[in-house]
């Protein structure tokens, strides 16, 4: 099974901040990668795909990059509800731990 | 609209077993994969199962597999899991999500609010 490892674990940023998020595999998974955003008694949501295309209706200022074994999400301005947790997943298997990425 | 209403959640005990169920609606159910994600309390996302459009294919994780059973009935717009076995390890939100294709090794696009499993004594 392929192991997704996500840092930092929490993340303290100000609002209108850049932040980055890692999400590294133990082996390639190609591009066959996406992101979920995930707000306290909430569902996830799908943010990003294919590593890189952005789902129906999240904003332009999240971005993902990377392919086989090394991810990022980036955030290029922090938003108010943009404070959430983030996961990556490889298709059809398993998730990473998640970055925090809270409020400074 | 997609919707995904998840039911069948509840306490049961260790060795026990629980069916859930996921009624969907908002999209043409029998053109998608569908899988379950569970959450621990305040823990991360973990991948369960999943199962194509036509249920022909299915998933599991090692940790459920033999124990859990995932199945669809397209006449029905319903999704099922057949939980048994039980640990306590197993408990968590339990969620069920639409695949944005056909097969099951795709992006998850839309998700329901899930249904709770507490297994204890």
């Amino acid at each position: 099974e392929i192991v997704l490892t996500q840092s930092p674990g929490t993340l303290s940023l100000s609002p209108g901040e850049r932040a980055t998020l890692s999400c590294r595999a133990s082996q390639s998974v190609t591009n066959y990668l996406a992101w979920y955003q995930q707000k306290p008694g909430q569902a996830p949501r799908l943010l990003i795909y294919g590593a890189s295309s952005r789902a129906t209706g999240i904003p332009d200022r999240f971005s993902g990059s990377g392919s086989g074994t090394d991810f990022t999400l980036t955030i290029s301005r922090l938003e108010p509800e943009d404070f959430a947790v983030y996961y990556c997943h490889q298709y059809g298997s398993s998730f990473g731990g998640g970055t925090k990425v809270e409020i400074k | 609209e997609v919707q995904l209403v998840e039911s069948g959640g509840g306490l049961v005990r260790p060795g026990g077993s629980l069916r859930l169920s996921c009624s969907a609606s908002g999209f043409t159910f029998s053109s998608y994969g569908m899988h379950w994600v569970r959450q621990a309390p305040g823990k991360g996302l973990r991948y369960v199962s999943a199962i194509s459009s036509n249920g022909g294919s299915t998933n599991y994780a090692d940790s459920v597999k033999g124990r859990f059973t995932i199945s669809r009935d397209n006449s029905k717009n319903t999704l099922f899991l057949q939980l048994s076995s039980l640990k306590v390890e197993d408990t968590a939100v339990y969620y069920c999500v639409k695949a944005s294709s056909s097969g099951w090794y795709t992006p998850l696009d839309y998700w329901g609010q899930g249904t709770l499993v507490t297994v204890s004594s």
